[in-house]
C-alpha cells in the first residue's frame, strides 16, 4: 500500500506571509496531483506534476515534485484569506491514495 | 471542461431505507470513475473504483451488498447505500478518472440518516 503523509497537519498563519507544505512517501509515483477542497464541497484539482524535479506554478503556488518521484513541495507566496481550505496531494498509479491533507487557515 | 455533477447534494433519510447517488462527468468520458468517503476534518476513504460495464472493485473493509455501484455507461455511475442506518451518515464523494490519473471530483453529497 502506498503512504503519502502531508505536514503540517493543521497550519494558522497571517496574510501576506509565505507557507509550505509537504507530501511525502516512500514510494515512487508515476504522477502526483494537488487538490483543495472547502468545507462541503469535493476537491478541486490544482496541479499534477509527473517529471521528478518538476516546478509548476500556479499564480501564487509553486509546486514542486522531488527529484525521486517520492515527495512534493506546495509553498504559497503572499497567502490571501481565500487560500484557506484543506490541502490534499494525491497519488497513484490506476487509483489515488491521499495523504492526510493539510487544514490551512489564514487569518485576515 | 472537466465537470462532474453529483445529484442529490444532500438527503436525509429514515434508518433501514436505500438511498441512490447519481455522479456524471459532463463534459468527457470517464471509463473509470471513484466513490469516496469523508469523514468531518479528515481526508478521503476510497470506498470502490467503478468501471463502465463490469463490476466494481471495493476497498478491503467495504461492504459490496451494502454500498451498490453501477456504471451504466461512460459519463454516469451511481452509488446505492442500501438499508441505510446512522453510521452510514457521512460526504460522499465520486470522482471521474482522466488521463495522468488526474481525478476530478464532483460537489459530494451529504447523507444524514436519522
Amino acid at each position: 500500500t502506498q503512504l503519502l503523509e502531508q505536514s503540517p497537519q493543521f497550519l494558522s498563519i497571517q496574510e501576506g506571509e509565505n507557507l509550505t507544505v509537504y507530501c511525502n512517501s516512500s514510494s515512487v509515483f508515476s504522477s502526483l496531483q494537488w487538490y483543495r477542497q472547502e468545507p462541503g464541497e469535493g476537491p478541486v484539482l490544482l496541479v499534477t506534476v509527473v517529471t521528478g524535479g518538476e516546478v509548476k506554478k500556479l499564480k501564487r503556488l509553486t509546486f514542486q515534485f522531488g527529484d525521486a518521484r517520492k515527495d512534493s513541495s506546495l509553498h504559497i507566496t503572499a497567502a490571501q484569506t481565500g487560500d484557506t481550505g484543506l490541502y490534499l496531494c494525491g497519488g497513484g498509479n490506476e487509483k489515488l491514495t491521499f495523504g492526510t491533507g493539510t487544514r490551512l487557515t489564514i487569518i485576515p | 471542461g472537466a465537470v462532474v455533477s453529483q445529484h442529490p447534494s444532500r438527503v436525509i433519510c429514515k434508518s433501514g431505507t436505500s438511498v441512490k447517488i447519481e455522479c456524471r462527468s459532463l463534459d468527457f468520458q470517464a471509463t473509470t470513475m471513484f466513490w469516496y468517503r469523508q469523514f468531518p476534518k479528515q481526508s478521503l476513504m476510497l470506498m470502490a473504483t467503478s468501471n463502465e460495464g463490469s463490476k466494481a472493485t471495493y476497498e478491503q473493509g467495504v461492504e459490496k451488498d451494502k454500498f451498490l455501484i453501477n456504471h451504466a455507461s461512460l459519463t454516469l455511475s451511481t452509488l446505492t447505500v442500501t438499508s441505510a442506518h446512522p453510521e452510514d451518515s457521512s460526504f460522499y464523494i465520486c470522482s471521474a478518472g482522466r488521463t495522468n490519473n488526474e481525478q476530478f471530483f464532483g460537489p459530494g453529497t451529504r447523507l444524514t440518516v436519522l
